[in-house]
């Protein structure tokens, strides 16, 4: 079947270290996203990518990284600059940047030590 | 910029009673807009959508219309179950724009 699988689904991390969580998609889309989710605040976009080797820094891309180096993987490093790093993190995919519907990821619940 | 604005909750709703969620959005262009739908430690699902004005989505017995005049997308369902519990979120994606705007999200909890 295909889909979003995120990586892994609950993560630990002591304070000053970076973790990556992991995205995958086998949709063959080209658009990726990140967003970060804190109760009673909806979905905050951190990072999107439209194609492979290509992205852009979203409404809170402090403290975090991404690479897209393959058209199905988008990996979101959280870095010790992140001051309150504990969250819900959902990826997405679509099929392209224009406006289409977005698949989600079953998130990863990040908390801190 | 876009922006959406969801009725704020939580609602709470007896088994068969009706739904309305409010969604209102502002934006520059003419975008497709969208319910998803998320249960508690999943991700978020796609319910129906819009693509233009006077369109309308459904999916499970909820519907949605793309009203232009009034910049709204409102999402009914004339029967609720325990099952629809959930928290819904309204959102808006323009054309090439890259990234949708999503709307806070609205929890709807139904008693049996």
């Amino acid at each position: 079947d295909g889909g979003i699988t995120q990586s892994p689904k609950y993560l630990f991390r002591k304070e000053g270290q970076n973790v990556t969580l992991s995205c995958e998609q086998n949709l063959n889309h080209d658009a990726m996203y990140w967003y970060r989710q804190d109760p009673g605040q909806g979905l905050r976009l951190i990072y999107y990518s439209q194609i492979v080797n290509d992205f852009q820094k979203g409404d809170i891309a402090e403290g975090y990284s991404v690479s897209r180096e393959k058209k199905e993987s988008f990996p979101l490093t959280v870095t010790s600059a992140q001051k309150n790093p504990t969250a819900f993190y959902l990826c997405a995919s679509s099929i392209d940047a224009s406006n289409q519907p977005q698949h989600f990821g079953d998130g990863t619940r990040l908390s801190i030590l | 910029g876009n922006s959406v604005t969801q009725m704020e909750g939580p609602v709470t709703l007896s088994e068969e009673a009706f739904l309305t969620i409010n969604c209102t959005y502002t934006a520059t262009g003419y975008p497709s807009l969208f319910w998803y739908v998320q249960y508690p430690g999943e991700g978020l699902q796609l319910l129906l959508k819009a693509t233009k004005a006077d369109d309308k989505g459904s999916n499970k017995g909820f519907e949605a219309t793309y009203r232009k005049e009034t910049t709204s997308f409102h999402l009914e369902k004339g029967s609720v179950q325990v099952s629809d519990s959930a928290v819904y979120f309204c959102a808006l994606t323009e054309t090439n724009a890259g990234k949708s705007t999503f709307g806070d999200g609205t929890t709807l909890t139904v008693k049996p």
